[in-house]
């Protein structure tokens, strides 16, 4: 079965600093990998994805990701951050096992930027 | 474009009682998940339907659990009877095609279930 790892389970950055949250999933197949965040009191929507190409994946706000096949990793980065980017990140997988998707998400890690 | 609607947004039973939730997906979506999130934890999914078939239910626990959309729009989630590790957000979402790992899945609000 597939699962994803986040290993870090809260992290608390000053504005400007560097993020990355670590992310590694189990699933030897070919793979779709997404990150989605949830803001404080709004709904979980989508910062990025990857399905095939460049592995450097960048999203909304300034995010990327990088995937890198031999480690299983989809790790989330972003150079500087911001106040509002206090939210939790979920990564999560789909395994193109069959046609439909089925996504496995992590347990989410909890960014706190102090301003 | 109107997003993913939920309802309630929050409800508290005793144990062994039954609870409904609603989901409206968006507009033309043809695939719809109910998802459980327990708290500390990721969102997992229960059910997914594709229309008004059921697509997968592997981790939907049919002794209390069931969910139905009849026509292929909105759906319900049922639990009867509740227990108290039901306790969670149960989040709904639908995305516009029905094949496709790409897909980006459109999250509602969710409804945050207390079961005393």
């Amino acid at each position: 079965a597939q699962s994803v790892s986040q290993h870090n389970h809260h992290v608390i950055l000053s504005e400007a600093a560097s993020l990355e949250l670590g992310c590694n999933y189990s699933y030897g197949g070919t793979v779709n990998l997404f990150w989605y965040v949830q803001y404080p009191g709004q709904h979980l929507q989508l910062l990025l994805k990857y399905f095939s190409g460049d592995p450097l994946v960048k999203g909304i706000k300034g995010f990327e990701a990088e995937f890198i096949k031999s480690k299983f990793s989809f790790n989330l980065r972003k150079p500087s951050v911001q106040w509002s980017d206090t939210a939790e990140y979920f990564c999560a997988v789909n395994a193109l096992h069959t046609g439909f998707q089925k996504l496995v998400f992590g347990t989410g890690t909890r960014l706190l930027v102090s301003p | 474009e109107a997003g993913v609607a939920q309802s309630p947004r929050y409800k508290i039973i005793e144990k062994r009682q039954s609870v409904a939730f609603w989901c409206n997906p968006i507009s033309g979506h043809a695939t719809l998940y109910w998802y459980q999130q327990i708290l500390g934890q990721g969102p997992k999914l229960l059910i997914q339907f594709q229309n008004n078939g059921v697509v997968d239910d592997s981790q939907l626990p049919k002794d209390r659990f069931s969910a139905e959309r009849l026509k292929g729009v909105d759906s319900t989630l049922k639990i009867q009877p509740a227990k108290l590790e039901d306790s969670a957000v149960y989040l709904c979402a639908s995305s516009p095609v029905t094949t496709g790992g790409d897909n980006e899945q459109f999250f509602g609000p969710g409804t945050r279930l207390t079961v005393l």
